[in-house]
């Protein structure tokens, strides 16, 4: 039973780095691709990223200038950082696994992070 | 870049009866290599998550009940609940995986 888990701070100033990690259980980290997507409140799903154990990385072109994502596979995590943040950046952020098909599933919870002074 | 689009936004359907959701592919996702459709269908209710209902447009998830069904090939695609039930009610958006993830703006289903 595969198992995602988001952490990270719930606020962040406006201008600074937004960093959170997922913490995956039930499935082999080297053996899939791991994707951030994120949705605002009462809106729809966007797609952040992914990432792969030999550090591959595809990003959103709307983002890739501000977003940087990482793995751990010692700590069977990945990361996300989403730099020089603004309102806009405000969203219930989920990570989730991504088979080689692109299929996504299944999905963290979500965390949401706020971004204001 | 793939524009999914969905509809409609709302729909309002009796309990007991059909409800029928859209889905329109800007592109192709029909992949010759494997005869497949790239298209995904994911139910979400307040405060959780997607769940992946529906993949390859017409494969139902496992544990998903029977009820729920997708059709379409190409750039054309419906998810089909056969009889509404209460806890089908939800906000449901299609995922093209051909290229990097595009979702459709999502189809809200409520009880008439």
């Amino acid at each position: 039973h595969v198992q995602l888990q988001e952490s990270g701070p719930g606020l962040v100033k406006p201008s600074e780095t937004l960093s959170l990690t997922c913490t995956v259980s039930g499935a082999p980290i080297t053996s899939y691709y791991w994707s951030w997507f994120r949705q605002p409140a009462g809106k729809g799903l966007e797609w952040i990223g992914r990432v792969y154990v030999f550090g591959d990385t595809v990003y959103n072109p709307a983002l890739e200038t501000r977003v940087t994502m990482s793995i751990d596979t010692s700590k069977k995590q990945f990361s996300l950082n989403l730099t020089s943040v603004t309102a806009a950046d405000t969203a219930t952020y989920f990570c989730a696994r991504t088979y080689r098909t692109g299929l996504v599933d299944p999905w963290g919870r979500g965390t949401l992070v706020i971004v204001s002074s | 870049d793939i524009v999914m689009t969905q509809s409609p936004d709302f729909l309002a359907v009796s309990l007991g009866e059909r409800a029928t959701i859209n889905c329109k592919s800007s592109q192709n996702l029909l992949h010759s290599a494997d005869n497949k459709d790239y298209l995904a269908w994911y139910q979400q209710k307040p405060g959780h998550p997607p769940k992946l209902v529906i993949y390859w447009a017409s494969t139902r998830e496992s544990g998903v009940p029977d009820r729920f069904s997708g059709s379409g090939t190409g750039t054309e695609f419906n998810l089909t609940i056969s009889s509404l039930q209460a806890e089908d009610v939800a906000v449901y958006y299609c995922q093209q995986y051909y290229l990097t993830p595009v979702f459709g703006q999502g189809t809200k289903l409520e009880i008439k």
